[in-house]
């Protein structure tokens, strides 16, 4: 139980265009989601905080026009980069809060932009 | 500023070794540290820890939380090829409902 299926898991994009990728729980509904970034043998990088029926809450440096966050139902949370640019090239993980506690994470998005 | 510190950054070890990773945390209003494994995908979940001292144990891994001293360490021993991955360490908040991650360690088991 308790799955989160992240899609696509993987594009390739010109530079310039949009983006959205998509994070939605299967089997129990998620008030809330996160989204992260992480380069190449690092960590994850929190981006944002994802609440249905509000605005996200974005950590420091996150750009909130670049990165727009909807979370329109208790079971979807969307992420669009806008404008991409090579340097936004990296893996996105998303992940939910489980009802019983812990953490679930989606399969992750290989975004290339060329 | 919540903060999550790993060591060491990587790991090389042979098979049959033993590894201990460790994790140390500065939060406000600690809730749980969780250890994740993530090789080439999304993270996959090993341990949750909330008290102190209760060692948990699942096969050759195992982990223990020291909340006085802010501090985790994940054991992995008889160690295997297919123990290679990032292990992370996140702590959860009481309140916020997010996990602040660590930078991870870089194990690599050679054969």
């Amino acid at each position: 139980g308790a799955v989160v299926s992240q899609h696509p898991s993987r594009v390739i994009c010109k530079s310039g265009t949009s983006v959205k990728i998509e994070c939605r729980s299967l089997d129990f509904q998620a008030t809330t989601m996160f989204w992260y970034r992480q380069f190449p043998k690092q960590s994850l990088m929190l981006m944002a905080t994802s609440n249905e029926g509000s605005k996200a809450t974005y950590e420091q440096g996150v750009e909130k026009d670049k990165f727009l966050i909807n979370h329109a139902s208790l079971t979807l949370s969307t992420l669009t980069v806008t404008s991409a640019h090579p340097e936004d090239s990296s893996f996105y993980i998303c992940s939910a809060r489980r009802p019983a506690g812990g953490y679930t994470f989606g399969s992750g998005t290989r975004l290339t932009v060329v | 500023e919540d903060k999550v510190v790993q060591s060491p950054l990587s790991l090389v070890v042979h098979e049959g070794d033993t590894v201990t990773l460790n994790c140390s945390y500065e939060v406000t209003n600690f809730r749980s540290l969780l250890w994740y494994k993530q090789e080439k995908k999304a993270p996959t979940f090993l341990f949750m820890l909330t008290s102190s001292g209760i060692e948990k144990k699942s096969g050759r891994l195992s982990s223990i939380l020291d909340k006085k001293e802010l501090f985790s360490i994940l054991n992995i021993t008889a160690t295997q090829t297919g123990d290679s991955a990032i292990y992370l360490c996140a702590v959860e908040e009481e309140y916020g409902n997010k996990l602040v991650f660590g930078a991870g360690t870089i194990l690599r088991v050679k054969s």
